[in-house]
């Protein structure tokens, strides 16, 4: 069955420190996965994608996320954090059957950042 | 103008009531959806429709009905509420349901809509 984990359920960072948010998936096909960002009270802001080709992908922010598919994971990078990058991750895979396209989601990672 | 937008932001209701979330996108897609996340933040997909027809039911109990006037507009019903439906329901869409993997599944989100079941 299709799955994402999310290892780490929260994680605190001091602003202008690096980050990396953890996402592991199952899937038996090529994987399309993504990254959402849910800020307090907001909706979900996709932050990057991964369909093919190059395994590192830049996104919106400054964020990226690396492709391996030997781990099965998808980790989400970003060099310097900012005070306004605290919110709610959301690592999740892309599923096809025929016409019934969906998203399943991972359990969020709740990033902190530390003036 | 809002990509996804639903109505309303908050909804708070007794138990055995009725009510309606409404969703309209403005991005001419051909899909939309209705997700529903728990209070421990955990997002599952409940409904997908595709120009106005059913496509994905997720075991969501039939006291949930959505109705989509047209590809444009997906609305979801909730009968006899219950404490469990407290929730927040997101609303989102995408290009096209089937066809080339490269855009169906890049999903735009509405901003949700809280519902509290007292």
């Amino acid at each position: 069955a299709q799955s994402v984990t999310q290892p780490d359920i929260h994680i605190t960072v001091s602003e202008g420190a690096s980050l990396e948010l953890r996402c592991n998936y199952s899937y038996g096909a090529t994987p399309y996965l993504f990254w959402y960002v849910q800020s307090p009270g907001q909706g979900l802001q996709l932050l990057l994608k991964y369909f093919s080709g190059d395994t590192l992908v830049q996104g919106i922010k400054g964020f990226e996320a690396e492709f391996k598919r030997s781990q099965s994971s998808f980790n989400l990078r970003k060099p310097s954090v900012h005070w306004s990058d605290a919110a709610e991750y959301f690592c999740a895979v892309g599923v096809y059957g025929g016409a019934t396209n969906k998203l399943i989601f991972g359990t969020g990672t709740l990033l902190a950042v530390q003036p | 103008d809002t990509a996804v937008s639903q109505t309303p932001k908050y909804l708070v209701t007794q138990m055995g009531n009725d009510k309606s979330i409404k969703c309209e996108q403005n991005l001419g897609h051909d899909t939309m959806y209705w997700y529903k996340q728990d209070s421990k933040k955990f997002l599952k997909i409940m409904f997908s429709y595709n120009n106005k027809e059913l496509i994905i039911n997720e075991t969501v109990p039939n006291r949930f009905s959505p109705k989509s006037p047209d590809k444009a507009h997906l609305n979801l019903h909730i009968n006899s509420l219950e404490l469990g439906d407290s929730a927040v329901y997101f609303c989102a869409s995408s290009p096209r349901t089937s066809g080339s993997r490269s855009g169906a599944n890049v999903l735009t989100f509405g901003a949700g809509s809280r519902l509290t079941v007292l």
